[in-house]
């Protein structure tokens, strides 16, 4: 059981590079949400998804873009990378609102 | 707002020892669900334990426990039993208003366990 898979694990992007990273889970669960993670500071949600077809900003949802046309996928989108945007981002799902998130491994990325 | 606050940076305990990691929450709403997660060196996030608002018994997961005093609005982990593998950074979460599982996370706590 695979849970949740996020790709690349690690991205070097230059300045007004966009790229896609992705995220799939195979638990079948509804809730969805990217988050990111700064030196010295939690997790911050960037967007998140309830189902097939519904996304919702989070905290921090400026520079990105998300999408979610199956229940198993839910890529985040940059569309002009920023010096910003340099952190590391995790991934997570969940199959209800009172249980625990299951995060991927994350993806550390790094904008030159 | 909605906020979770940890004031320990840092922590460290002697292995087989009990440790007590602090966090405290502020919400207006009647519902809600706390969480805490551990985040070793590797980088992943593991989930330990959850207490939600109407649950009147404090929870429990083998080692660790949540010491939940709705009153003062605190939510501290307890690790009993201190081990090597448990140094790493925890976290802890809170289940913001409108539900969905979005969580809001404090800043963390660095706990090293020494030998």
């Amino acid at each position: 059981n695979a849970g949740v898979t996020q790709t690349p694990k690690f991205q070097v992007l230059k300045t007004g590079q966009s790229m896609t990273l992705q995220c799939a889970q195979d638990m079948n669960h509804e809730y969805m949400s990217w988050y990111r993670q700064d030196p010295g500071m939690g997790l911050r949600l960037i967007h998140y998804s309830v189902g097939a077809g519904i996304t919702d900003q989070g905290e921090v949802p400026n520079g990105y873009n998300v999408s979610r046309s199956t229940t198993e996928d839910f890529p985040l989108r940059l569309l002009s990378a920023a010096p910003s945007q340099t952190s590391v981002y995790f991934c997570a799902s969940s199959p209800g609102v009172n249980t625990e998130a299951f995060f991927g491994q994350g993806t550390r990325l790094t904008v030159v | 707002a909605q906020k979770i606050t940890q004031t320990q940076p840092g922590m460290f305990v002697q292995e087989k020892e009990a440790v007590t990691l602090d966090c405290t929450y502020d919400t207006s709403d009647q519902s809600y669900g706390l969480f805490w997660y551990k985040q070793p060196s590797s980088g992943e996030m593991i989930f330990l334990i959850y207490q939600g608002s109407y649950d009147e018994q404090n929870a429990t997961e083998g080692r660790y426990s949540l010491n939940f005093q709705k009153a003062r609005k605190s939510a501290n982990l307890v690790i009993s039993a201190s081990q090597l593998g448990d140094s790493a950074m925890y976290f802890c979460a809170m289940r913001a208003s409108g539900g969905y599982n979005k969580l809001i996370f404090g800043a963390g706590t660095r706990l090293a366990v020494h030998p």
